[in-house]
């Protein structure tokens, strides 16, 4: 069984601070993704990294995955109110595409 | 509408009520799937439906029972539930073509299920 362990589980920072989530496996993924939940919605995909190494960018959001495929983080700069939300990622592998395996999640709170 | 939507958005039954929760794409997606996701862990994966084959049940209770009538459609019938299957229900979508390095998912609001 394949496990993907983030950390931390729960961050609250202020206004305009940087923080890391991390994502964390044993096992090789063939590709990464990184979803936000808001309260009382489903998760929405930021993004979907796919090459060990890979680095991608979303505005103030900086995603990376592994040289070996096996972990991921995702740096927030200047944190905003409105990145709060549950982060989670979610594992894929080629032949099995239609499944995930889904992180425990990394709750975060920005406050003003 | 666009995307992945669910109704009811909210439902609260006893444990001798049947009820059924819809999710609908409209992504031209072929997979479908039903998640439950429970206060402090993970998302749990329930059922998957590939070109309207199911394709993954993770050992659910009988009580879940899904149907898939067309890769648009999908839904979750309940019954004699328990107050530990109070939780939000989750529908979400992807291409589902294996020959795909990785298929991305799309996830509707959900369903705030109450069991009394």
């Amino acid at each position: 069984t394949q496990l993907l362990e983030q950390s931390p589980q729960f961050l609250s920072i202020q206004e305009g601070e940087n923080l890391t989530v991390y994502c964390n496996s044993s096992s090789v993924f063939s590709s990464l993704q990184w979803y936000r939940q808001e309260p009382g919605e489903g998760p929405v995909l930021l993004v979907t990294v796919v090459t060990g190494g890979e680095v991608k960018k979303l505005k103030r959001l900086t995603f990376q995955f592994g040289d070996a495929r096996k972990d991921s983080s995702l740096h927030i700069t200047a944190a905003q109110p409105g990145d709060t939300g549950l982060y989670l990622c979610a594992g894929g592998n080629r032949g099995t595409a239609s499944k995930l395996t889904f992180g425990t999640g990394t709750r975060l709170q920005v406050t003003l | 509408e666009t995307g992945v939507t669910q109704t009811p958005r909210h439902l609260v039954m006893g444990m001798t009520n049947k009820k059924s929760l819809k999710c609908e794409q409209h992504l031209g997606h072929n997979a479908m799937y039903w998640y439950k996701q429970s206060a402090k862990k993970p998302l749990e994966l329930m059922f998957v439906y590939n070109f309207k084959e199911q394709t993954e049940n993770n050992s659910v209770p009988s009580r879940f029972s899904p149907e898939c009538p067309n890769s648009s459609h999908l839904f979750l019938h309940l019954h004699t539930l328990q107050p530990e299957d109070s939780a939000l229900y989750l529908c979400a979508s992807s291409q589902g073509l294996v020959s795909r390095a990785y298929n991305e998912q799309f996830f509707g609001p959900g369903t705030r299920l109450t069991v009394l």
